[in-house]
Protein backbone atom coordinates (compact mmCIF):
# COMPACT_ATOMS: atom_id res chain seq x y z
CA UNK A 1 0.00 0.00 0.00
CA UNK A 2 0.82 3.55 -1.05
CA UNK A 3 2.82 5.37 2.21
CA UNK A 4 1.12 8.77 2.75
CA UNK A 5 2.56 12.54 4.17
CA UNK A 6 1.08 14.86 5.79
CA UNK A 7 1.64 17.86 7.81
CA UNK A 8 1.12 17.48 11.60
CA UNK A 9 -0.97 20.43 12.24
CA UNK A 10 -1.82 23.23 10.69
CA UNK A 11 -3.81 26.70 12.16
CA UNK A 12 -6.18 28.42 10.31
CA UNK A 13 -8.86 31.30 11.50
CA UNK A 14 -12.85 31.14 10.96
CA UNK A 15 -13.49 32.54 6.98
CA UNK A 16 -10.12 30.93 5.77
CA UNK A 17 -9.96 28.30 3.13
CA UNK A 18 -7.11 25.55 4.36
CA UNK A 19 -5.13 23.47 2.31
CA UNK A 20 -4.08 20.43 3.27
CA UNK A 21 -1.68 18.42 0.99
CA UNK A 22 -0.79 14.55 1.38
CA UNK A 23 2.10 13.52 -0.63
CA UNK A 24 2.19 9.23 -2.07
CA UNK A 25 4.64 9.18 -4.20
CA UNK A 26 4.68 5.52 -4.76
CA UNK A 27 0.99 5.83 -5.52
CA UNK A 28 -0.08 2.99 -7.80
CA UNK A 29 -2.73 2.86 -10.63
CA UNK A 30 -5.37 1.58 -9.52
CA UNK A 31 -5.22 3.10 -6.12
CA UNK A 32 -7.85 5.93 -5.30
CA UNK A 33 -7.60 8.49 -2.41
CA UNK A 34 -9.33 9.32 0.33
CA UNK A 35 -9.87 11.72 2.72
CA UNK A 36 -11.65 11.23 6.40
CA UNK A 37 -12.08 13.69 9.11
CA UNK A 38 -11.77 12.58 12.53
CA UNK A 39 -13.58 14.92 15.49
CA UNK A 40 -12.02 13.57 19.19
CA UNK A 41 -13.53 9.85 20.48
CA UNK A 42 -15.46 9.78 17.42
CA UNK A 43 -14.85 7.47 14.73
CA UNK A 44 -13.30 8.73 11.27
CA UNK A 45 -15.85 10.32 9.07
CA UNK A 46 -15.73 10.27 4.91
CA UNK A 47 -14.78 13.64 3.71
CA UNK A 48 -13.75 12.99 -0.21
CA UNK A 49 -12.49 10.59 -2.81
CA UNK A 50 -10.85 10.77 -5.61
CA UNK A 51 -9.04 9.29 -8.22
CA UNK A 52 -7.69 12.19 -10.73
CA UNK A 53 -8.24 15.96 -11.26
CA UNK A 54 -10.69 17.16 -9.23
CA UNK A 55 -13.53 15.78 -7.45
CA UNK A 56 -15.57 18.50 -5.38
CA UNK A 57 -19.05 17.66 -2.94
CA UNK A 58 -20.79 20.24 -0.38
CA UNK A 59 -18.06 20.00 1.80
CA UNK A 60 -14.74 20.15 0.52
CA UNK A 61 -12.99 19.67 -3.06
CA UNK A 62 -9.99 17.57 -3.82
CA UNK A 63 -7.32 18.33 -5.99
CA UNK A 64 -5.05 15.78 -7.38
CA UNK A 65 -2.13 16.82 -10.13
CA UNK A 66 -1.12 14.89 -13.65
CA UNK A 67 1.34 12.66 -11.79
CA UNK A 68 -1.23 11.75 -9.13
CA UNK A 69 2.14 11.67 -6.17
CA UNK A 70 0.39 13.83 -4.16
CA UNK A 71 -3.45 15.56 -3.16
CA UNK A 72 -5.02 18.35 -1.71
CA UNK A 73 -7.65 18.57 0.39
CA UNK A 74 -9.08 22.09 0.38
CA UNK A 75 -11.75 22.85 2.93
CA UNK A 76 -13.78 26.50 2.17
CA UNK A 77 -14.11 29.26 4.80
CA UNK A 78 -13.54 26.67 7.64
CA UNK A 79 -15.41 27.38 10.78
CA UNK A 80 -14.26 26.67 14.59
CA UNK A 81 -16.47 23.03 14.07
CA UNK A 82 -13.76 22.21 11.60
CA UNK A 83 -10.92 21.60 14.19
CA UNK A 84 -10.40 18.35 13.85
CA UNK A 85 -7.53 15.98 12.97
CA UNK A 86 -7.58 14.85 9.25
CA UNK A 87 -6.28 11.73 6.85
CA UNK A 88 -5.06 10.73 3.92
CA UNK A 89 -5.83 7.13 2.57
CA UNK A 90 -4.05 5.74 -0.47
CA UNK A 91 -5.34 2.36 -1.51
CA UNK A 92 -7.39 0.22 -4.39
CA UNK A 93 -10.78 1.59 -4.17
CA UNK A 94 -12.25 -2.01 -2.93
CA UNK A 95 -9.60 -2.59 -0.09
CA UNK A 96 -9.68 1.94 0.80
CA UNK A 97 -13.47 1.22 1.37
CA UNK A 98 -13.68 -2.31 2.46
CA UNK A 99 -10.96 -1.16 5.41
CA UNK A 100 -7.62 -2.72 4.83
CA UNK A 101 -6.19 0.43 4.07
CA UNK A 102 -4.18 1.97 6.61
CA UNK A 103 -4.64 5.19 8.21
CA UNK A 104 -1.42 7.30 8.39
CA UNK A 105 -0.95 10.03 11.94
CA UNK A 106 -3.25 12.40 9.79
CA UNK A 107 -3.04 16.46 10.19
CA UNK A 108 -4.60 18.12 13.10
CA UNK A 109 -6.07 21.17 11.85
CA UNK A 110 -6.81 23.79 14.50
CA UNK A 111 -9.22 26.70 13.43
CA UNK A 112 -9.05 30.06 15.46
CA UNK A 113 -11.76 32.49 15.89
CA UNK B 1 -31.51 6.18 10.58
CA UNK B 2 -29.13 4.51 12.79
CA UNK B 3 -25.74 4.39 12.39
CA UNK B 4 -23.25 1.81 13.54
CA UNK B 5 -23.69 1.32 17.01
CA UNK B 6 -21.16 -0.20 19.58
CA UNK B 7 -20.99 -1.29 22.95
CA UNK B 8 -19.67 -0.94 25.42
CA UNK B 9 -18.68 2.81 25.29
CA UNK B 10 -15.78 2.39 27.76
CA UNK B 11 -14.13 -0.69 29.38
CA UNK B 12 -11.20 -1.44 32.26
CA UNK B 13 -9.58 -4.68 31.77
CA UNK B 14 -6.71 -5.30 33.87
CA UNK B 15 -3.20 -7.36 32.16
CA UNK B 16 -4.24 -11.15 30.99
CA UNK B 17 -8.11 -10.50 31.03
CA UNK B 18 -10.46 -11.28 28.25
CA UNK B 19 -12.68 -8.65 26.55
CA UNK B 20 -15.47 -8.45 23.91
CA UNK B 21 -16.48 -5.83 22.07
CA UNK B 22 -19.65 -5.66 19.67
CA UNK B 23 -20.72 -3.88 16.59
CA UNK B 24 -23.75 -3.58 15.11
CA UNK B 25 -23.44 -2.20 11.43
CA UNK B 26 -25.97 0.27 9.84
CA UNK B 27 -29.33 -1.71 8.93
CA UNK B 28 -28.41 -3.44 4.91
CA UNK B 29 -25.16 -3.36 5.33
CA UNK B 30 -23.01 -6.48 5.33
CA UNK B 31 -19.68 -5.52 5.84
CA UNK B 32 -18.09 -4.69 8.90
CA UNK B 33 -14.35 -3.80 9.67
CA UNK B 34 -12.35 -3.68 13.25
CA UNK B 35 -9.76 -1.07 13.80
CA UNK B 36 -7.56 0.01 16.75
CA UNK B 37 -6.64 3.25 17.63
CA UNK B 38 -3.81 4.24 19.97
CA UNK B 39 -4.08 7.72 21.37
CA UNK B 40 -2.21 10.48 18.90
CA UNK B 41 -2.40 7.72 16.07
CA UNK B 42 -4.32 7.03 12.96
CA UNK B 43 -6.58 4.08 13.01
CA UNK B 44 -5.13 0.29 12.43
CA UNK B 45 -7.02 -2.30 10.27
CA UNK B 46 -7.74 -5.54 12.27
CA UNK B 47 -10.19 -7.46 10.52
CA UNK B 48 -13.09 -7.34 7.77
CA UNK B 49 -15.76 -9.75 7.78
CA UNK B 50 -18.26 -10.00 5.07
CA UNK B 51 -21.34 -12.34 4.82
CA UNK B 52 -19.79 -13.90 7.47
CA UNK B 53 -16.51 -14.92 6.07
CA UNK B 54 -13.45 -13.24 6.79
CA UNK B 55 -12.25 -11.06 4.68
CA UNK B 56 -8.95 -9.28 5.86
CA UNK B 57 -6.88 -9.77 8.58
CA UNK B 58 -4.32 -6.64 9.71
CA UNK B 59 -1.27 -7.31 11.36
CA UNK B 60 -2.45 -8.07 14.44
CA UNK B 61 -1.50 -11.07 16.94
CA UNK B 62 -3.36 -13.74 16.96
CA UNK B 63 -4.77 -13.20 20.43
CA UNK B 64 -7.07 -11.20 18.03
CA UNK B 65 -10.13 -13.12 17.18
CA UNK B 66 -13.27 -11.54 15.33
CA UNK B 67 -16.62 -13.10 14.11
CA UNK B 68 -19.93 -11.43 12.44
CA UNK B 69 -23.69 -13.20 13.00
CA UNK B 70 -26.52 -13.87 10.50
CA UNK B 71 -27.57 -10.31 11.66
CA UNK B 72 -24.16 -9.06 10.04
CA UNK B 73 -23.60 -7.77 14.04
CA UNK B 74 -19.93 -8.59 15.09
CA UNK B 75 -17.75 -9.23 17.93
CA UNK B 76 -13.80 -8.70 18.33
CA UNK B 77 -12.44 -10.65 20.90
CA UNK B 78 -9.17 -9.87 22.37
CA UNK B 79 -7.03 -12.63 24.73
CA UNK B 80 -4.37 -12.36 27.40
CA UNK B 81 -4.90 -8.15 27.60
CA UNK B 82 -1.51 -6.33 27.45
CA UNK B 83 -0.86 -2.64 28.41
CA UNK B 84 -0.59 -1.59 24.91
CA UNK B 85 -3.92 -3.30 23.93
CA UNK B 86 -5.22 0.56 25.60
CA UNK B 87 -7.06 2.20 22.14
CA UNK B 88 -10.02 3.23 21.04
CA UNK B 89 -10.80 0.25 18.80
CA UNK B 90 -13.78 1.33 16.11
CA UNK B 91 -16.12 -0.28 13.85
CA UNK B 92 -16.86 0.90 10.40
CA UNK B 93 -20.01 -1.11 8.03
CA UNK B 94 -20.57 -0.58 4.31
CA UNK B 95 -23.02 -2.12 2.20
CA UNK B 96 -20.97 -4.95 0.80
CA UNK B 97 -17.14 -6.35 0.44
CA UNK B 98 -15.58 -3.47 -1.72
CA UNK B 99 -16.66 0.35 -3.64
CA UNK B 100 -18.89 1.59 -1.17
CA UNK B 101 -17.69 4.11 1.33
CA UNK B 102 -17.50 3.16 5.09
CA UNK B 103 -19.36 3.98 7.79
CA UNK B 104 -17.72 4.45 11.58
CA UNK B 105 -19.26 3.83 14.63
CA UNK B 106 -18.15 6.10 17.85
CA UNK B 107 -16.09 3.36 19.32
CA UNK B 108 -15.39 1.42 22.48
CA UNK B 109 -12.35 2.97 24.89
CA UNK B 110 -10.46 -0.06 26.61
CA UNK B 111 -8.31 0.57 29.06
CA UNK B 112 -5.78 -2.03 30.30
CA UNK B 113 -4.41 -1.90 33.99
Amino acid sequence: LAKTTQPISMDSYEGQEVNITCSHNNIATNDYITWYQQFPSQGPRFIIQGYKTKVTNEVASLFIPADRKSSTLSLPRVSLSDTAVYYCLVGDIDNTNAGKSTFGDGTTLTVKP
Amino acid sequence: DAGVTQSPTHLIKTRGQHVTLRCSPISGHKSVSWYQQVLGQGPQFIFQYYEKEERGRGNFPDRFSARQFPNYSSELNVNALLLGDSALYLCASRTSGGGETQYFGPGTRLLVL
